[in-house]
């Protein structure tokens, strides 16, 4: 597995409240990544890392933020939850040298 | 922009019989491309991957992939299924940039 945990693995919110969710990591690996899954629409990238404190976008980051402050925590933010963020989502590390990504368990958000 | 395309969203078949799932990805200069499966309610678990070297790649639990640049193909076979095979399986193309485009996902039902 890696070594990739996600917090929680499950949560019910309200719309407009903030959420956090964790991806972290025991590796040190440089690469991670947040996507989300939902029917129809299979993985689609909303953030990644590329180092502490170096992230860039992905095709669906509208409405979500990342921190990375250290190599093993990259934290996904969803400053005011809406009903179209309620999905599965899943964390990712890159093995380097591999080119091969390696997936946490993931994280069920369900925003009401 | 890279794209990768499932054709099928869903695909029965009965057990013992052979399957094949499509994949279709973007021409670009580098070629990385990877199957996946999904169990229900777990991550994601790589099957295997095309990096280079021969077009036909071997994975886990039986299943192989053939590499074919000229159709921009990359399609996922096994010879004999069985119940246990049952999940959602995802192809994935990265052309080196460390952005990865995900499938939408197919789903295979092994029918007994």
């Amino acid at each position: 597995d890696a070594g990739i945990t996600q917090s929680p693995r499950h949560k019910v919110t309200e719309t407009g409240t903030p959420v956090t969710l964790r991806c972290h990591q025991t590796e040190n690996h440089r690469y991670m990544y947040w996507y989300r899954q939902d029917p129809g629409h299979g993985l689609r990238l909303i953030h990644y890392s590329y180092g502490v404190k170096d992230t860039d976008k992905g095709e669906v980051s509208d409405g979500y933020s990342v921190s990375r402050s250290k190599t093993e925590d990259f934290l996904l933010t969803l400053e005011s939850a809406t009903s179209s963020q309620t999905s599965v989502y899943f964390c990712a590390i890159l093995l380097a040298g591999s080119d091969t990504q390696y997936f946490g368990p993931g994280t069920r958000l369900t925003v009401l | 922009a890279q794209s990768v395309t499932q054709l099928d969203s869903q695909v029965p078949v009965f057990e013992e019989a052979p399957v094949e799932l499509r994949c279709n990805y973007s021409s670009s200069v580098s070629v990385y491309l990877f199957w996946y499966v999904q169990y229900p309610n777990q991550g994601l678990q790589l099957l295997l991957k095309y990096l280079s070297g021969s077009t036909l790649v071997k994975g886990i639990n039986g299943f192989e992939a053939e590499f074919n640049k000229s159709q921009t193909s990359f399609h996922l076979r096994k010879p004999s299924v069985h119940i246990s095979d049952t999940a959602e399986y995802f192809c994935a193309h990265t052309s080196g940039t460390y952005k990865y485009i995900f499938g939408t996902g197919t789903r295979l039902k092994v029918l007994a």
